[in-house]
């Protein structure tokens, strides 16, 4: 099984629906992270928390939001679907210290018609 | 401001033609430069990281250098499967949990 798991792994949607995508992690890490990849643009970091209290908005996080529901799991919102946010998006984890590589999920790819 | 730049955008190499892509940097103190490879659909998966000037990491055909401004990931004698897009990534000593992505070069190695 997959140290850090996305559900679903693609997800297609209308404008103006609300989408969650989650995140479940098995590496005991503290420190969780969602991205964002669009062609040419590399990956954007949305929103990073760093333990089940701490929540901070990355450098994209307008039009998203996030809930840290245990140490493990960590989910994404969008609360009302825009064509723009159609992307691939990827859970990370890293460890506490936060020094160090971080570890990717196999991604979740939504499109927004 | 941070920020890392990857040359070229895309590479395509014969099998056995060895060839170095390239990892540009600007960072307010280098914690730390990583290398990943990403295949179609998937998530990045981590190959090296490399924390000061004049180190070195190696992994089969993939060797990984660091320099005070850039970082080269050496591919000897390529195979097809090592085809695939391979993103840098940096760390600064500030904000560590910030990591700034490079756009990555797409790398194909044909048989």
């Amino acid at each position: 099984d997959a140290d850090v798991t996305q559900t679903p792994r693609n997800r297609i949607t209308k404008t103006g629906k609300r989408i969650m995508l989650e995140c479940s992690q098995t590496k005991g890490h503290d420190r969780m992270y969602w991205y964002r990849q669009d062609p040419g643009l590399g990956l954007r970091l949305i929103y990073y928390s760093f333990d089940v209290k701490d929540i901070n908005k990355g450098e994209i996080s307008d039009g998203y939001s996030v809930s840290r529901q245990a140490q493990a799991k960590f989910s994404l919102s969008l609360e009302s679907a825009i064509p723009n946010q159609t992307a691939l998006y990827f859970c990370a984890t890293s460890d506490t210290q936060g020094i160090g590589e971080l570890f990717f999920g196999e991604g979740s790819r939504l499109t927004v018609l | 401001e941070d920020q890392v730049t990857q040359s070229p955008e895309a590479l395509r190499l014969q099998e056995g033609e060895s060839s170095s892509l390239n990892c540009s940097y600007t960072v307010s103190g280098l914690r730390g430069l990583f290398w990943y490879r990403q295949d179609p659909g998937k998530g990045p998966e981590f190959l090296f990281t490399l924390y000061s000037a004049g180190e070195e990491k190696e992994k089969e055909r993939l060797k990984a250098t660091l320099t005070k401004k850039e970082s080269f990931l050496h591919i000897t004698a390529p195979k097809p499967e090592d085809s695939a897009t391979y993103l840098c990534a940096v760390q600064a000593r500030l904000g560590t949990y910030k990591y700034i992505f490079g756009t990555g070069t797409r790398l194909k190695v044909l048989a």
